[in-house]
């Protein structure tokens, strides 16, 4: 399947160190996206990736992208107690229709 | 510009009765998806819509389960006959016409438990 697969499964850091969370998925892909879930709540959008890109910034939050490993990974630099959540990547499988989630990294930040 | 709304957020049913979902897309987006999270599992696609269209309904269960999105009002997912493993959270996305590949908005989810 096309689904993503966010390593490592969970994460526990302190807080102001750096979170480093990695995603593979199978297949070409047109965008790849990042969404946080606090516990019991929605989706947050973070950050879209196109697949000529392979860098990006927003704010706090680094995101790569390599096609051709078919991999992408989030870091969260100096990071704080209410990033505490889940990080999924989601991928288009070319379609962008629809969006193949992985089953999340859970990121602890102990303050 | 309120986002995407979904009622109820909490949903408990018993088995075999039916469940209804609704999902109001962000004003002006004329895409709805659905996706169910499992416990302990990340989303998984179920269903796009458009207006009064099914685009891909790959990822919808062969029984039980339907979906609509009428010219006028919320979509709606229905779930037939609930057994236990439809427990778990349904989530709708919008997204704006022509943005194949673009960002999703989400909704906060309607959680079903059923008993």
């Amino acid at each position: 399947s096309q689904q993503g697969e966010e390593d490592p499964q969970a994460l526990s850091i302190q807080e102001g160190e750096n979170a480093t969370m990695n995603c593979s998925y199978k297949t070409s892909i047109n965008n790849l996206q990042w969404y946080r879930q606090n516990s019991g709540r929605g989706l947050v959008h973070l950050i879209l990736i196109r697949s000529n890109e392979r860098e990006k910034h927003s704010g706090r939050l680094r995101v790569t992208l390599d096609t051709s490993k078919k991999s992408s990974s989030l870091l969260i630099t100096a990071s704080r107690a209410a990033d505490t959540a889940s990080y999924f990547c989601a991928t288009d499988a070319g379609t962008g229709n629809q969006f193949y989630f992985g089953t999340g990294t859970s990121l602890t930040v102990i303050p | 510009n309120a986002g995407v709304m979904q009622n109820p957020r909490h949903l408990v049913r018993r088995r075999g009765q039916e469940a209804r979902l609704r999902c109001s897309p962000m004003k002006g987006h004329s895409h709805v998806y659905w996706y169910r999270q499992l416990p302990e599992e990340g989303l998984k696609f179920m269903v796009y819509l458009q207006k009064e269209n099914i685009i891909d309904e790959s990822g919808m269960p062969k029984e039980r389960f339907s979906a609509e999105f009428p010219k006028e009002g919320p979509s709606i997912l229905r779930i037939q006959q609930v057994v236990r493993g439809d427990s778990a959270a349904y989530f709708c996305a919008s997204s704006p016409p022509g943005s194949q590949g673009n960002e999703q908005f989400f909704g906060p989810g309607t959680r079903l438990t059923v008993l």
